[in-house]
């Protein structure tokens, strides 16, 4: 059965702090792994797009790595602002059907 | 607008009531999907449209939710005798198709609905 898995399921840090959101899947084959941040409230906005090939991407404060033999993803975000207090979700592609898998997402809160 | 536009922002609704909710996509978008987020929880998959195939319905969970979307652009969700537990954010998102594009999906702000 295609999955994702998310952990934590929720993180407190303190401001100025980095973290690391974790994404583990099983969906196969595999097309892409998208991160998106969804603020209270609002509906989920991409912030990037891991394809098979990719290892690391950044965006900003934002770095996603993937490994597609173990079928792990991370989100490591640096020195955090209070704006990141959001749910990060993890959405995996298949390539055969088009199906599209959400993790149930990290609930990030920064503290001042 | 540029984005996916929903309506009603906010839905209060009496239990037994019928409603509706609006979907417009991105123009150009043949893809569009329904999902339901309640209160601290991820997202559940509802229904999928792309083009003129037909949609995938595999998520509805009862008989008293369906969807339609006209001329492959605005979509409306539709549940019947609204229950409390029908109480979530019913957010919309569209793409374009699979095999034109990486994938993206932009969301609306979803309809936040309230059975009480």
């Amino acid at each position: 059965k295609n999955q994702v898995e998310q952990s934590p399921q929720s993180l407190i840090i303190l401001e100025g702090k980095n973290c690391t959101l974790q994404c583990n899947y099983t969906v196969s084959p595999f097309s892409n792994l998208r991160w998106y941040k969804q603020d209270t409230g609002r509906g989920p906005v991409s912030l990037t797009i891991m394809t098979f090939s990719e290892n690391t991407k950044s965006n900003g404060r934002y770095t996603a790595t993937l490994d597609a033999d173990t079928k792990q993803s991370s989100l490591h975000i640096t020195a955090s602002q209070l704006s990141d207090s959001a749910s990060y979700i993890c959405v995996v592609r298949g390539n055969r059907d088009d199906k599209i898998i959400f993790g149930k997402g990290t609930r990030l809160h920064i503290l001042p | 607008g540029a984005g996916v536009s929903q309506s009603p922002s906010n839905k209060v609704t009496e239990k037994g009531k019928d409603v509706e909710l609006r979907c417009d996509p991105i123009s150009g978008h043949t893809a569009l999907y329904w999902y339901r987020q309640s209160l601290g929880q991820g997202l559940e998959f509802l229904i999928y449209f792309q083009g003129n195939s037909a949609p995938d319905k595999s998520g509805l969970p009862s008989d008293r939710f369906s969807a339609e979307r006209t001329g492959g652009s605005v979509s409306t969700l539709t549940i019947q005798r609204t229950q409390q537990e029908d109480s979530a954010v019913y957010l919309c998102a569209s793409s374009l198709a699979h095999r034109a594009g990486t994938g993206e999906l932009f969301f609306g702000e979803g309809s936040r609905l309230t059975v009480l």
